[in-house]
Order: C-alpha cells, then sequence, then structure tokens
C-alpha cells in the first residue's frame, strides 16, 4: 500500500512563472492538505481539499490555488512566483474515519531563481 | 490567532540522558495533539497523538506526552535517549475551525544526539 506520493521531488524555477506540484494521497484518504515548510520552520497550511473542492484555507496569497481530482489526488499551483515562495511544499492526506491524522509525503523542493 | 510555541529550537545531548521538549498552544477551543520527527532525509511521521481520555500519551520509540489543559501544555518526553532519535521534533494542534481540522505547527526543536 503506497503512502502519500509527490512529484516531482526538486523544481527550479525563477520569478514570475508558473509551477503545478502534484500529490497522491495514501489509499482511503479523502482529504488533501498542503503545507509549505521553509528552511529552519514548522510546516504552515496553505489549504486542504474535501470533496474536490477547498474546505479550508491558511493565511496565503490568491497565488496559491489548488485542485481536488475525484480520485483525490491533487494539484497545487503557484502563480507569478517570488523568490520567498521557495521551500519544502508537503502535501498530506487524512481521513475523518481515521481522526483526521496527518500522513506527510516526502515533499518537492522548489527553489525560486 | 492561534499559535503553537516550541521553548527549545536546540538541544544536543549524550546518549542516555532524558528528553523533554516543551509545547504550548493559544487556542480556547477543542483541540487534538501530534508530536510529529523527521529523521534526517526522511519525511514526517507520526510519533503520538492525543484526542481525549488519559492525558499521558504514550507513542513509538519510548517517546511520551502530557497533555494538561490548564497549562495549554503538550510536552515530549523520553527518558533515555539514543543517537537514532537525532532528528527534528514538531509539535501540531489540530484546531476545529470553521467545521474543519487544521493542525498548526510549532517551528521544530532540533535534537542532535552524541553516541
Amino acid at each position: 500500500d503506497a503512502g502519500v506520493t509527490q512529484s516531482p521531488t526538486h523544481l527550479i524555477k525563477t520569478r514570475g512563472q508558473q509551477v503545478t506540484l502534484r500529490c497522491s494521497p495514501k489509499s482511503g484518504h479523502d482529504t488533501v492538505s498542503w503545507y509549505q515548510q521553509a528552511l529552519g520552520q514548522g510546516p504552515q497550511f496553505i489549504f486542504q481539499y474535501y470533496e474536490e473542492e477547498e474546505r479550508q484555507r491558511g493565511n496565503f496569497p490568491d497565488r496559491f490555488s489548488g485542485h481536488q481530482f475525484p480520485n483525490y489526488s491533487s494539484e497545487l499551483n503557484v502563480n507569478a512566483l517570488l523568490l520567498g515562495d521557495s521551500a519544502l511544499y508537503l502535501c498530506a492526506s487524512s481521513s475523518d474515519r481515521e481522526g483526521n491524522e496527518q500522513f506527510f509525503g516526502p515533499g518537492t523542493r522548489l527553489t525560486v531563481l | 490567532a492561534q499559535s503553537v510555541s516550541q521553548h527549545n529550537h536546540h538541544v544536543i545531548l549524550s546518549e542516555a540522558a532524558s528528553l523533554e521538549l516543551g509545547c504550548n498552544y493559544s487556542y480556547g477551543g477543542t483541540v487534538n495533539l501530534f508530536w510529529y520527527v523527521q529523521y534526517p532525509g526522511q519525511h514526517l511521521q507520526l510519533l503520538l497523538k492525543y484526542f481525549s481520555g488519559d492525558p499521558l500519551v504514550k507513542g513509538i520509540k519510548g517517546f511520551e506526552a502530557e497533555f494538561i489543559k490548564s497549562k495549554f501544555s503538550f510536552n515530549l518526553r523520553k527518558p533515555s535517549v539514543q543517537w537514532s532519535d537525532t532528528a527534528e521534533y514538531f509539535c501540531a494542534v489540530g484546531m476545529i475551525s470553521g467545521g474543519s481540522y487544521i493542525p498548526t505547527f510549532g517551528r521544530g526543536t532540533s535534537l542532535i544526539v552524541h553516541p
């Protein structure tokens, strides 16, 4: 049983570009959350998707958007990249049936030059 | 705004020493509490969690944590650390908001255990 998978593992972009990160949840999970982890910091919540809709959002600008597909996989899109968007982006899946314990993927390391 | 504070950012111990990492949160509502660990080169893994019941929770690898509601604290402990416990430790508090359930993470504590 595969856990949470994310792609790509690393990505280099330049300022102003757009990026799409992908996540496949753990089998049986229907909720996907995205986090940004800057160097030396804890994960910061971006948003959460459930039933293909954004259920909750953290304090991130509209440049950050997402999508959830019928198979529960998810994408995170970031437009107009800034240098400060360089970070590790984590996806976590969960299920209300399992008490909302978050299972994390390995992350995508985004570098903006 | 809800927040989670981890008091120790860097901890260095020798093997067999005892460990206690502090975690406090600011939120007056119902919470679920977690400690995650991130070993070098690996992704975040759950150490232990508290939802309700006995406030003393036992997790994997000999770790335990105690929820003290009056102090808004959930400190992590281990009686005798090992070199393999070297990792980053994150406290997370799940706060129910708008019908959803969002964990807020502390900034983490880097633990180095010398053999």
